[in-house]
């Protein structure tokens, strides 16, 4: 079975510039999530999915982070402009019914 | 509410000798606990979990934990460490129903040889 995989897994921009990172979950999982890892730090929830729905985007800087799953299968999340506090590993997740959460190898963001 | 919290943020031992990380846990529900583990530039490895059955949880590459209510505790441990071992280890508890993860800092485990 195919793990989560996401794309790019590198990325360097200078501030106020965008980026976007994609995101294809396990076959099956109606459950994605995308993560912020900063260095030194546990990652922390940005916005839930449930199947084309956000369940959960609490933690969504909405005003330079936006987040999509138009079929309920890949995501993309974008941000634009990008801060240097942004700097951070990007994770994503998905999950079937149970509780497991799978994780993807993410994509590290550096803005200088 | 939830919250996690990793007691070290660094734990060295040598190669042969005992892993204890520790890890407390606070929670307005029944939790379900994982440790996650994340070798350098890969993706978290799930480790273990307990979802209210058996209190002594075994997971893969002979770690195990054991989830004590009273002291809101979910200890990572194993009993002779290995060179691959070396990673940073998260707690995570999930105690909603939409399994919102919460993780704590991580712990990096250092293997001397």
């Amino acid at each position: 079975e195919a793990g989560v995989a996401q794309s790019p897994r590198y990325k360097i921009i200078e501030k106020r510039q965008s980026v976007a990172f994609w995101c294809n979950p396990i076959s099956g999982h109606a459950t994605l999530y995308w993560y912020q890892q900063i260095l030194g730090q546990g990652p922390k929830l940005l916005i839930q999915f449930q199947n084309n729905g956000v369940v959960d985007d609490s933690q969504l800087p909405k005003d330079r982070f936006s987040a999509e799953r138009l079929k309920g299968v890949d995501s993309t999340l974008k941000i634009q402009p990008a801060k240097l506090e942004d700097s951070a590993v990007y994770l994503c997740a998905s999950k079937a019914g149970g509780e497991t959460q799978y994780f993807g190898p993410g994509t590290r963001l550096l803005v200088l | 509410a939830q919250s996690v919290t990793q007691l070290d943020s660094h734990v060295s031992v040598s190669e042969g000798t005992p892993v204890l990380l520790r890890c407390n846990y606070s929670s307005s529900y029944s939790p379900s606990l994982f440790w996650y583990v994340q070798h350098p530039n890969k993706g978290l490895q799930l480790l273990l979990k307990y979802t209210s059955a058996a209190t002594l949880v075994k997971g893969i590459n002979g770690f195990e934990a054991e989830f004590k209510k009273s002291e809101t505790s979910f200890h990572l441990t194993k009993p002779s460490a290995h060179m691959s071992d070396a990673a940073e280890y998260f707690c995570v508890v999930s105690a909603n129903a939409g399994n919102m993860l919460t993780f704590g800092g991580g712990t990096r485990l250092m293997v001397k040889p």
